[in-house]
C-alpha cells in the first residue's frame, strides 16, 4: 500500500524567502511528526499530531516555524524567512496510534542559499 | 526530557562478521525502543524493536536485546552482507508529561555501517 508521501523531494530557496514543506500521511494513521535530520545528525523531533488533539509544538526551534495539519489528514510544515542553518533534511512520519512504530516518507531536502 | 546516546558512530566489518551497535536512554520511564535503518536517499525504516516487558528478541539475522536496570539496549546483526550497509538508528519513547502521553520517539545519533565484500 502507499506509504508516507512528502513534497517536493528537494527545495532550493534564496535566504529569507518562505517555504512549505507537504507530507501525506498513510491513512488512517491518526498521530504525525516532523523531524529534522541535518548533515551527519541523528533526528531531531519538531512537531507532533495526535487526533483532534493540541499538537505538542515543543522541539520548533523558533517562531520561524509553524506547522498544521487539516482534516487529520496532510500536514504542512512552513518555515518563514529562512536562514541558512534551516538547511537540512525533513522527515514527516506517521504512526497508526500512539506508541505504534513510525513509519517515513523519504523526506524533503531544503538548501538555503 | 529523554537523552539517547547511540554507539559507535562509525562500525566497518567484513561481509559474515557479527555487528553490535549499543544505545543508553535517560529516562526510566521509557518502554518503548524501535531500530531504524536508513539508506541513502530514503527514510529511516523500522527493522526490528522491542518492548520494556521483554529482554530480547530476534528476527532472522537482527537481533534486540534490553537491560532496564542498565538503560541500556543493543542491535545485532549476525552474518552481515553489503546490503546491510546503511546508517542505523535507536530510539526510545514513553508515555511523557505532554499531549496526553505522546509517545514521541527520541533517537540515537545514529550509526553508519559498512560492510565490506
Amino acid at each position: 500500500g502507499a506509504g508516507v508521501s512528502q513534497s517536493p523531494s528537494n527545495k532550493v530557496t534564496e535566504k529569507g524567502k518562505d517555504v512549505e514543506l507537504r507530507c501525506d500521511p498513510i491513512s488512517g494513521h491518526t498521530a504525525l511528526y516532523w523531524y529534522r535530520q541535518s548533515l551527519g545528525q541523528g533526528l531531531e523531533f519538531l512537531i507532533y499530531f495526535q487526533g483532534n488533539s493540541a499538537p505538542d509544538k515543543s522541539g520548533l526551534p523558533s517562531d520561524r516555524f509553524s506547522a498544521e495539519r487539516t482534516g487529520g489528514s496532510v500536514s504542512t510544515l512552513t518555515i518563514q524567512r529562512t536562514q541558512q542553518e534551516d538547511s537540512a533534511v525533513y522527515l514527516c512520519a506517521s504512526s497508526l496510534d500512539r506508541g505504534s512504530p513510525l513509519h517515513f516518507g523519504n523526506g524533503t531536502r531544503l538548501t538555503v542559499t | 526530557g529523554e537523552n539517547v546516546e547511540q554507539h559507535p558512530s562509525t562500525l566497518s566489518v567484513q561481509e559474515g562478521d557479527s555487528a553490535v551497535i549499543k544505545c543508553t536512554y535517560s529516562d526510566s520511564a521509557s518502554n518503548y525502543f524501535p531500530w531504524y535503518k536508513q539508506e541513502l536517499g530514503k527514510g529511516p525504516q523500522l527493522i526490528i524493536d522491542i518492548r520494556s516487558n521483554v529482554g530480547e528478541k530476534k528476527d532472522q539475522r537482527i537481533a534486540v536485546t534490553l537491560n532496564k536496570t542498565a538503560k541500556h539496549f543493543s542491535l545485532h546483526i549476525t552474518e552481515t552482507q553489503p546490503e546491510d550497509s546503511a546508517v542505523y538508528f535507536c530510539a526510545a519513547s514513553s508515555p511523557g508529561e505532554v499531549s496526553g502521553g505522546s509517545y514521541i520517539p527520541t533517537f540515537g545519533r545514529g550509526t553508519s555501517l559498512i560492510v565490506h565484500p
